[in-house]
């Protein structure tokens, strides 16, 4: 989930295992989600995006669910390797003006072997 | 492509001084951006720019300023940094828009 502080939360899970991180946006008029992955010392990439109009978006081995009922989003990785190791973001848009990109606080995930 | 590159990877800086944080990319992209992040905080944007000659401000754009001559630069200048200013910067590009970003590598400052 997001982060309280200083701290980044840590989701730690074994290798082959499935891991669910979560992220809970503020603005229930934000109309586009995209995850971010941040390996260490490096910018952010893109991972995936979802529109307001979809629950739920597929990619290779990751998959992302929006419930707007509940302002919340949650982006799963399948088959978690030992390179997903990273920060895990999720910023939401809101349209209309070009700087109008809100970005979470990220969650660590590390992968044990 | 070399993509979006960020020159220095780091630098320390005592309060006061001024310097130039140097972006580029070779995509031809339109919109370029500048952020920071700090521990504990999401990305937050600096100023950006939807195409040369264009540049706008974002969410905590005091203390900076930025200019877009050209498509494929975009440099963000510290006037008089200040030790609030130390973070990590990063630089992005997109093809049309905030929502296609391409980041850089970053550059870590220090202002003592």
């Amino acid at each position: 989930g997001e982060s309280v502080g200083l701290h980044l939360p840590t989701l730690s899970v074994q290798e082959g295992d499935n891991s669910i991180i979560n992220c809970a946006y503020s603005n229930s008029a934000s109309d586009y989600f995209i995850w971010y992955k941040q390996e260490s010392g490096k910018g952010p990439q893109f991972i995936i995006d979802i529109r307001s109009n979809m629950d739920k978006r597929q990619g290779q081995r990751v998959t992302v669910l929006l419930n707007k009922t509940v302002k919340h989003l949650s982006l799963q990785i399948a088959a978690t390797q030992p390179g997903d190791s990273a920060v895990y973001f999720c910023a939401e848009f809101t349209g209309g003006s070009q700087g109008n990109l809100i970005f979470g606080k990220g969650t660590k995930l590390s992968v044990k072997p | 492509n070399a993509g979006v590159t960020q020159t220095p990877k780091f630098q320390v800086l005592k309060t006061g001084q001024s310097m130039t944080l140097q972006c580029a990319q070779d995509m031809n992209h339109e919109y370029m951006s500048w952020y920071r992040q700090d521990p504990g905080m999401g990305l937050r944007l600096i100023h950006y720019s939807v195409g040369a000659g264009i540049t706008d401000q974002g969410e905590v754009p005091n203390g900076y300023n930025v200019s877009r001559s050209t498509t494929e630069d975009f440099p963000l200048r510290l006037l008089s940094a200040a030790p609030s200013q130390t973070s990590v910067y990063f630089c992005a590009s997109s093809p049309r828009d905030i929502l296609t970003q391409y980041f850089g590598p970053g550059t870590r400052l220090l202002v003592l």
